[in-house]
């Protein structure tokens, strides 16, 4: 299971940090992303952080704004959130894909970011 | 990037139809596609990965198939169920990617 949580409203340029926490797996077996659903639109993949937290990728959307971690002692990845703007706006998921694979099962059930002044 | 086309954007059918949904994407990306199913307010749902394998839990009347750059999902007999957005997405190669979604309706 994963749980997102640290969602809310946000002020243009500002930050926020997002958590995802996971059990009932052994979660540093596991490698994790992130994936966000603006309002009404589709999925966009943002985030991959490998299970050791050794490789890491983001979307050229937000690169150079957000930074993906995680902590396999606390079972739960992270997602700091920077320089925020309106289009960042989205429903943001956490979800699992396998060692050498990138299917995602499952997936939290996602924490609204809006960015509004 | 490696884009992913999904046709229809959306279709309506009515209960106990077959639907087929295709995806194409933009260069070869072996069988590395993956199919889900996402409800208003609800994550999306892992039914289909690498093209034709199906998810466990998953219902058998979903199935997958294809290679390369082009591939379809497939629903056998229409359930009350199953009307929902349909969205591929390449798991090929990064930055990963999904196809715009296709909203299946009832008629």
């Amino acid at each position: 299971q994963l749980v997102e949580s640290g969602g809310g409203s946000v002020q243009p340029g500002g930050s926020r940090r997002l958590s995802c926490g996971a059990s009932g797996f052994e979660f540093d077996n596991f490698e994790m992303n992130w994936v966000r659903q603006a309002p009404g639109k589709g999925l966009e993949w943002i985030s991959y952080i490998s299970s050791s937290g050794n490789t890491i990728y983001y979307a050229d959307s937000v690169k150079g704004r957000f930074t993906i971690s995680r902590d396999n002692a606390k079972n739960s990845l992270y997602l700091q959130m920077n320089s925020l703007r309106a289009e960042d706006t989205a429903l943001y998921f956490c979800a699992r894909s396998p060692k050498g694979g990138h299917s995602y099962y499952p997936w939290g059930q996602g924490t609204l970011v809006t960015v509004s002044s | 990037d490696i884009q992913m086309t999904q046709s229809p954007s959306s279709v309506s059918a009515s209960v106990g139809d077959r639907v087929t949904i295709t995806c194409r994407a933009s260069q070869d990306i072996r069988k590395w596609v993956a199919w889900y199913q996402q409800k208003p307010g609800k994550a999306p749902k892992l039914l289909i990965f690498a093209a034709s394998n199906l998810q466990s839990g998953v219902s058998s009347r979903f199935s997958g198939s294809g290679s390369g750059t082009d591939f379809t999902l497939t629903i056998s007999s229409l359930q009350p169920e199953d009307f929902a957005t349909y969205y591929c997405q390449q798991a090929n190669s990064f930055p990963i990617t999904f196809g715009q979604g296709t909203r299946l309706e009832i008629k």
